[in-house]
């Protein structure tokens, strides 16, 4: 079946950098696009970032652009996500999910806990 | 960017009783090439990740429940729970995945009355 799962959350100091891994199984890897979404927490979903299937095209929400970076290697089914230049308002949980381009977020991982504080 | 609004915030509907939720976008989701609505429903319950329930405004996910339901168009859309279950106390969003980036709404969450 499907698996996502997320890895390399923990607590940063605001200022600090952290990378995410998100390992997938259970699909054709090289042929989907993944989302990192997040969750602050008590509050809602923002979605975060989309890499394409094959890493050509990249789309970033405007409170990370600049500062995030998602990157993928098909050899090893993962999808990265660098955060760097932390802010407190970054704090949640992150979801990687797979999805296409032009379509719905169909599977989610469990999520990683990212804490920004001093 | 497309804004995505939901009401209510929060909802109380008695067991068997029906449940609905809306979803405005700023802009049209609808593409005129396929004629398909790019939205999508979402619920998640307390210490999960979300689980798609509906996409193209109207397809139900494989699994889902035939009590859940998805309407509308353009900008206008809605989420029916026929009849509700105690299992389906949880948040529910929309999401459009028109144009990036792919907004969701700011959540409803749905409780027992």
């Amino acid at each position: 079946q499907i698996q996502l799962v997320e890895s390399g959350g923990g607590v940063v100091q605001p200022g600090g950098s952290l990378r995410l891994s998100c390992a997938a199984s259970g699909f054709t890897f090289s042929d989907s696009g993944i989302h990192w979404v997040r969750q602050a927490p008590g509050k809602g979903l923002e979605w975060v970032t989309f890499i394409q299937y094959d890493g050509g095209n990249k789309y970033y929400a405007d409170s990370v652009k600049g500062r995030f970076t998602i990157s993928r290697d098909n050899s090893k089914n993962t999808v990265y996500l660098q955060m760097n230049s932390l802010r407190a308002e970054d704090a949640a949980i992150y979801y990687c999910a797979k999805g296409g381009t032009s379509g719905p977020v169909e599977h989610w991982g469990q999520g990683t806990l990212v804490t920004v504080s001093s | 960017d497309i804004v995505m609004t939901q009401s209510p915030d929060s909802l109380a509907v008695s067991l068997g009783e029906r449940a609905t939720i809306n979803c405005k976008s700023s802009q049209t989701v609808l593409y005129s090439s396929n004629n398909k609505n790019y939205l999508a429903w979402y619920q998640q319950k307390p210490g999960q990740p979300p689980k798609l329930l509906i996409y193209w405004a109207s397809t139900r996910e494989s699994g889902v429940p035939d009590r859940f339901s998805g309407s509308g168009s353009g900008t206008d859309f809605t989420l029916t729970i026929s009849s509700l279950q105690a299992e389906d106390v949880a948040f529910y969003y929309c999401q459009q995945y028109y144009s990036f980036p792919y907004n969701f709404g700011q959540g409803t969450k749905l409780e027992i009355k």
